[in-house]
């Protein structure tokens, strides 16, 4: 692995089902993050991760849910899937939270019907 | 209204125009400030940081007005590759010492023989 990556590249789902993205880096960076982006919305974020252990919530958190338990991973969570989840998804990571390059993975492509 | 705002555009340009694009932010408190550049479909990469000395890479130019809380970006000699969305990012302080990155929903830029 280098930088970071992101699984499934993309996945259909239907409403009510239970979907975990994937994100893994491999740059010790202490900081991640879920954006998702949305045409003419642009990035928002979902929740974060200022180092292992923590996480916070973002703009847009409701109905998703993260986990922090080592530095390499932090997986998104819908408990439910609903249609207006239908998104690109972003995983990011930087050294600190906020202040420095974010390094972005390739995004997965969610649609929910 | 956003917290970090950007003219959508798009701007169309002819080879060799120099373009600017500027973006504003409310919290007078934002610390950290940096321009992404996103292609179709793909994910944001860091064009350049922005410091309050401003700073110059090539042919790109970015500055930080603090007083009148924007940053702009500068393209001198546009070349067709510099077609892209250009988004601002911006950090501000949050709660337990973390600096929260809030995007821009990004500027259009289309550069034509």
């Amino acid at each position: 692995i280098a930088g970071i990556t992101q699984a499934p590249t993309s996945q259909i789902l239907a409403a009510g089902r239970r979907m975990t993205l994937r994100c893994t880096q491999d740059m010790r960076h202490n900081a991640m993050y879920w954006y998702r982006q949305d045409l003419g919305l642009g990035l928002r974020l979902i929740h974060y991760s200022n180092t292992a252990g923590t996480t916070g919530k973002g703009e847009v958190p409701d109905g998703y849910s993260v986990s922090r338990a080592n530095t390499d991973d932090f997986p998104l969570t819908l408990a439910s899937a609903v249609p207006s989840q239908t998104s690109v998804y972003f995983c990011a990571s930087s050294d600190s939270m906020g202040t420095d390059t974010q390094y972005f993975g390739p995004g997965t492509r969610l649609t929910v019907l | 209204r956003k917290e970090v705002e950007q003219d959508p555009g798009p701007f169309n340009v002819p080879e060799g125009a120099t373009v600017a694009f500027n973006c504003t932010y409310s919290n007078s408190a934002s610390q950290s400030f940096f321009w992404y550049r996103q292609d179709c479909r793909k994910e944001p990469k860091l064009l350049m940081s922005v410091y309050s000395s401003g700073n110059e890479d090539g042919r790109f130019t970015a500055q930080l007005n603090r007083a009148s809380q924007y940053i702009s970006l500068l393209i001198r000699d546009s070349k067709l590759s510099d077609s892209a969305t250009y988004l601002c990012v911006v950090s501000q302080a949050a709660s337990g010492g973390s600096y929260i990155p809030t995007f821009g929903r990004g500027t259009s830029l289309i550069v034509h023989p």
